[in-house]
């Protein structure tokens, strides 16, 4: 059975600094997809970043990238210059395909910025 | 601009009282989910339609329905709410089912229980 594991239930981060927030996948398809959403507390879950098992090079977007490690099963995000409002519940999830393509969740990572 | 709308964004309504949640979307999209996230954990999926095609999750409780009259529209219906169904409760669509595509999602409604 697919699994997502976030070990860091909290997070803090200096305002313009770089932060990783950490993923772990268990899978037994070969081909999969990894997403992270973001969650402010209005309660919204916003899509970040998309990375598929086949992608040979990492994905970006804006400040946000992955850093996939296969061998590993890793899926870890970095948000570079950290802003006030990157302050958040962050998600990291898979989709099943074969169970309607839901998405299963890890526990998230509660990150806070300071100023 | 909002391509997944969740109607109202907060509810209360009283123990054993139905009540009906509402969510649209703009974006023609095939799949359409509900999630269910109690607070500081997350979120959990209840069911989801692909095109009219229903697909209840083994473990949601008889208590939840759903209703999709057409494609832009879909219902969750609480028949006898539980103090432990108060959550968040989102609705999410996707262009298909495929690992590829990510799900968008509603602002959620919060869901009281008096």
């Amino acid at each position: 059975a697919q699994k997502i594991t976030q070990t860091q239930p909290g997070m803090f981060v200096q305002e313009k600094e770089a932060v990783t927030l950490d993923c772990t996948y268990d899978t037994s398809d070969q081909s999969y997809g990894l997403f992270w959403y973001k969650q402010p507390s209005s309660g919204e879950m916003i899509f970040l970043i998309y990375q598929g098992s086949y992608d040979e090079q990492n994905a970006t977007e804006g400040r946000y990238s992955l850093n996939f490690q296969k061998a590993r099963k890793s899926a870890n995000l970095v948000i570079s210059a950290s802003q006030l409002g990157d302050s958040a519940m962050y998600f990291c999830a898979t989709r099943i395909y074969n169970q309607g393509g839901k998405l299963i969740f890890g526990q998230g990572t509660e990150l806070s910025v300071k100023p | 601009d909002a391509m997944v709308i969740q109607n109202p964004r907060y509810q209360v309504t009283q123990f054993g009282k139905p009540v009906t949640l509402s969510c649209s979307q703009t974006l023609n999209h095939n799949v359409m989910y509900w999630y269910q996230q109690k607070s500081s954990q997350a979120p959990k999926l209840l069911f989801h339609y692909y095109d009219k095609d229903f697909n209840n999750e083994a473990d949601t409780p008889d208590n939840f329905q759903s209703r999709r009259p057409n494609t832009s529209f879909c219902f969750l219906d609480i028949r006898s709410p539980g103090l432990g169904d108060a959550a968040m409760y989102l609705c999410a669509t996707s262009r298909s089912r495929d690992r590829v595509y990510e799900q968008y999602f509603g602002p959620g409604t919060r869901l009281t229980v008096t």
